[in-house]
């Protein structure tokens, strides 16, 4: 089976714009989380999806959003950019919610100008 | 806030050598995973082990749970040039998938 992939795996944006990130799960997958990771706070959640709707949503700011589709492949989205949202941004599935292990994609590195 | 955070933030052994991790949680856990993460990539599972555990073995690597102490050490024994990673717990709870990691340890192993 194809892991989890994510697209694109490198972005540079200035400060102001927004940017989609995607995520595709691994297939059967039904379970999405992201999570920022940066090197002052770590690893931290940001949200996660199942059957195309949020189920649980991570301290961040409503710049932050997300979606999933029909097919599990999801969708987050940060509008506004700011310096402070260059991170390395990652992707994680896993087979149904409540699932002891997740599986984590590549990661999207964005940097904000 | 993050759940777990991992000691020491560094470690640096020469190959061949033990190397030996710690996290310490806040909360209950249902369960604690230990995540390898190479440079600037994905992180991969390593092991998992649930709170009625209290040490598992995979391989090269033994993790301990002591959920009185809310604390875990992953052991990796005979290190190789490979386990140079960053190596992160994380807990979950039976309420969804929502983990919380910790702040990593940076392991650098010399050949």
């Amino acid at each position: 089976k194809a892991g989890v992939t994510q697209t694109p795996r490198y972005l540079i944006k200035t400060r102001g714009q927004q940017v989609t990130l995607s995520c595709s799960p691994i297939s059967g997958h039904r379970s999405v989380s992201w999570y920022q990771q940066t090197p002052g706070q770590g690893l931290q959640f940001l949200f996660e999806y199942f059957s195309e709707t949020q189920r649980n949503k991570g301290n961040f700011p409503g710049r932050f959003s997300g979606r999933q589709f029909s097919n599990s492949r999801s969708e987050m989205n940060v509008s506004t950019l700011e310096l402070g949202d260059s991170a390395l941004y990652l992707c994680a599935s896993s087979l149904v919610r409540g699932a002891e292990t997740q599986y984590f994609g590549p990661g999207t590195r964005l940097l904000v100008l | 806030s993050q759940q777990g955070e991992e000691d020491p933030q560094a470690l640096s052994i020469q190959e061949g050598e033990n190397a030996t991790m710690n996290c310490s949680y806040k909360t209950s856990i249902n369960n604690l995973q230990w995540y390898r993460q190479n440079s600037g990539r994905g992180l991969v599972h390593l092991i998992l082990i649930r709170s009625n555990e209290r040490e598992k073995h995979s391989g090269r690597l033994r993790v301990t749970l002591d959920t009185s102490k809310k604390s875990s050490s992953l052991l990796i024994t005979a290190s190789r040039a490979a386990d140079t990673a960053s190596y992160f717990c994380a807990t979950g709870s039976n309420t969804g998938n929502q983990f919380y990691f910790g702040t990593g340890t940076s392991l650098t192993v010399i050949p």
